[in-house]
């Protein structure tokens, strides 16, 4: 059973929009969140996380709240750059070290 | 440069033939895993190690083997591989944070079994 879980596979955005991909998660016990991002051919890569104990984490175009009473978390990127185009996932643990992955949402920045 | 690195990139192999996957890290990590990357799946976490010498497992382990004898090294053993476990597998490496790891993946391994 899927315990995290994207349900937009895809997302079109224009170059300078804003971007928002939704994670949501049904395990109670996860306090640790993640997104990576994944190219193909490639391994995904961290972009940015957010504990538990708070509900918002900044990092230059990237942002991620969190919701903990939904149980959701987004990815927010402004502005969105042709760059931004690949496949993230979101990502959560209760203890840190074992993690439970999304599905990933593909998104596409136009030009 | 701070890299993990997999090998190899691409494998065929038939049912029930032995294989060895392995996975390095430069960056001195405690922390290693392996995951396996399906359609519709996402990302599952196979085995994880804190440190050399324990691993624990992950989400879906089973029909899979891990050794973790040295820090740098952590290989993914396949016993008795099944078309089942035709996918793309990642090592990763973690690097300590205040609530967790924050993973540097390797490129990936796509296998396939017939």
């Amino acid at each position: 059973d899927q315990q995290v879980k994207q349900n937009s596979p895809s997302l079109s955005v224009q170059e300078g929009r804003i971007s928002i991909l939704n994670c949501d998660y049904t395990n109670s016990m996860f306090d640790y969140f993640l997104w990576y991002k994944k190219y193909p051919a490639e391994g995904p890569t961290f972009l940015i996380s957010i504990s538990s104990i708070k509900d918002k984490n900044e990092d230059g175009r990237f942002t991620v709240f969190l919701n903990k009473s939904a149980k959701h978390l987004s990815l927010h990127i402004v502005p969105s750059q042709p760059g931004d185009s690949a496949v993230y996932f979101c990502a959560a643990s209760a203890t840190g070290n074992q993690f439970y992955f999304g599905t990933g949402t593909s998104l596409t920045v136009i030009p | 440069e701070a890299q993990v690195t997999q090998n190899p990139r691409y494998l065929i192999t038939v049912t029930g033939k032995k294989l060895t996957v392995t996975c390095s890290q430069n960056m001195n990590h405690e922390y290693m895993s392996w995951y396996r990357q399906d359609p519709g799946l996402g990302l599952r976490q196979i085995y994880y190690s804190m440190n050399v010498e324990v691993t624990d497992k992950g989400d879906v382990p089973e029909g899979y083997k891990v050794s973790r004898k040295e820090k740098r090294n952590f290989p993914l053993i396949l016993e008795s591989p099944s078309p089942n476990q035709t996918s793309l597998y990642f090592c990763a490496s973690g690097d300590p944070r205040e609530f967790g790891y924050e993973q540097y993946f390797g490129p990936g391994t796509r296998l396939t079994v017939t």
